[in-house]
């Protein structure tokens, strides 16, 4: 198993534009999250899934969207990016015992 | 809203000893208390789950407690070594959160040789 794969691991921006991250997971897990993370700071919730076609707002969603089409991928998109979306983002997945997997991270920076 | 306090933001020890982080939330106690393991670039690794009805659980080196009538969760890394070092993050979860987690700020561990 890949576990949780994210692409693409660097990114960099300008001011305004749009992209997607993509996460696909391969562990058959039903909640999958989106986490960003600021230096030296934990995990702020962003758009969290229970179940393919369903999706709900964390701590920090403004500027952010999501979709769950099928259980494998939860993409996040970034419309019209700003320099306070400067950080690192973490797709996650988390199996019937509680424990949470996470990819290797996406850097993004927004100039 | 739930805050999570983790002791300090950096700890510093010899090799050998015992390391001891601490975790402490305010409001109601989480269904759940676990801790992760990060290292610089990569994502957060999952160590150990405790539940709100135990008291203490162990995996070779490591030990957590959770106390919920302090509102906090201690980590032990007995013997330390050097390939400890890396940031540890407490997360809680409740049952009603639809399965979401929150997550201290974490402390980074040294162990010196």
């Amino acid at each position: 198993n890949a576990g949780v794969t994210q692409t693409p691991k660097f990114r960099i921006l300008k001011i305004g534009q749009s992209m997607t991250l993509q996460c696909t997971q391969d562990m058959n897990h039903n909640y999958m999250y989106w986490y960003r993370q600021d230096p030296g700071m934990g995990l702020k919730l962003i758009y969290y899934s229970v179940g393919a076609g369903i999706t709900d707002k964390g701590e920090v969603p403004n500027g952010y969207n999501v979709s769950r089409s099928t259980t494998e991928d939860f993409p996040l998109r970034l419309e019209l990016a700003a320099p306070s979306q400067t950080s690192v983002y973490f797709c996650a997945g988390r199996d019937s015992g509680n424990t949470i997997y996470f990819g290797e991270g996406s850097w993004l920076t927004v100039v | 809203s739930q805050k999570i306090e983790q002791n300090s933001e950096a700890l510093n020890i010899q090799e050998g000893k015992t390391a001891t982080l601490t975790c402490n939330y305010t409001n109601y106690s989480p269904a759940y208390l676990q801790w992760y393991r990060q290292d610089p670039g990569r994502g957060p690794v999952f160590l150990l789950l405790i539940r709100e009805n135990e008291k203490e659980k162990r995996k070779e080196r490591l030990k957590v407690t959770f106390d919920t009538t302090l509102k906090q969760s201690l980590f032990h890394i007995t013997a330390s070594q050097p390939a400890d070092s890396a940031t540890y993050l407490c997360a809680l979860r409740y049952n009603t959160n639809a399965g979401k987690s929150t997550f201290g700020d974490g402390t980074t561990l040294t162990v010196k040789p």
